[in-house]
């Protein structure tokens, strides 16, 4: 079965500081794709990042960076010198296959303040 | 780049009614999946198509029906509708199923029953 499991249900944190959002995965699939979606008050899901089950080279982009673990079924998500534009509710998302339906699989989210 | 159009933004509606929710592909784009977010909640899949046929269903209640048309674009016709349906309605789309990890995302429609 496909799940995605995000425990940290709010998070808050004051300007500047570094925050970890978790991420957690099953599924029995060897070839997998995983996202993360942050989506702000607005209710549009904006798209961060993908990766798929064979790379597991960490990325960065600005203040963003994940953390794959295949090992720990995990992608962490760090957001580095938070600003209040960060503030939103982040998905963190797995994509089926055509065994297990091609639609994604959210977690929960997790949703970030980030306080002045 | 064109993205998923979904139309309209917002609709409301009273308990017992009907509503009808459109989603535009991205040009090209031959499958669109429906997926349904209800207030503080994840977005749950609830059925897609490929190629004008149905190709997976999730939690759509019997009340819900959604077909894709012939220019790709797909309907979400919703009947009898109640409070419960209150929700933020994403569409998506990809260029076919082998790729349907590249799914891009409207801008959704958010629906409230009253």
């Amino acid at each position: 079965a496909q799940k995605v499991t995000q425990a940290q249900t709010e998070i808050s944190v004051v300007e500047k500081e570094d925050v970890t959002l978790d991420c957690v995965y099953e599924t029995r699939d060897t070839t997998y794709y995983l996202f993360w979606y942050k989506q702000p008050p607005s209710g549009e899901l904006v798209f961060l990042i993908r990766r798929n089950s064979f790379d597991e080279q960490n990325e960065i982009s600005g203040r963003y960076s994940w953390n794959f673990q295949k090992s720990t079924s995990s992608f962490n998500f760090t957001i580095t010198a938070s600003q209040v534009v960060d503030s939103a509710v982040y998905f963190c998302a797995l994509s089926g296959t055509s065994n297990t339906g091609n639609q994604f699989y959210f977690g929960t989210g997790t949703s970030l303040t980030v306080i002045p | 780049a064109a993205g998923v159009i979904q139309s309209p933004r917002h609709l409301i509606k009273e308990k017992r009614e009907t509503a009808t929710l459109k989603c535009y592909p991205i040009p090209r784009h031959d499958t669109v999946y429906w997926y349904q977010q209800g207030p503080g909640q994840d977005p749950q899949f609830l059925i897609s198509f490929y190629e004008k046929m149905q190709s997976d269903k999730g939690s759509i209640p019997d009340r819900f029906s959604a077909q894709q048309f012939s220019d790709y674009h797909s309907e979400l016709n919703m009947s009898s509708l109640e409070l419960g349906d209150s929700a933020l309605y994403f569409c998506a789309s990809s260029l076919g199923l082998a790729v349907s990890y590249e799914q891009y995302f409207g801008p959704g429609t958010r629906l409230t029953v009253t």
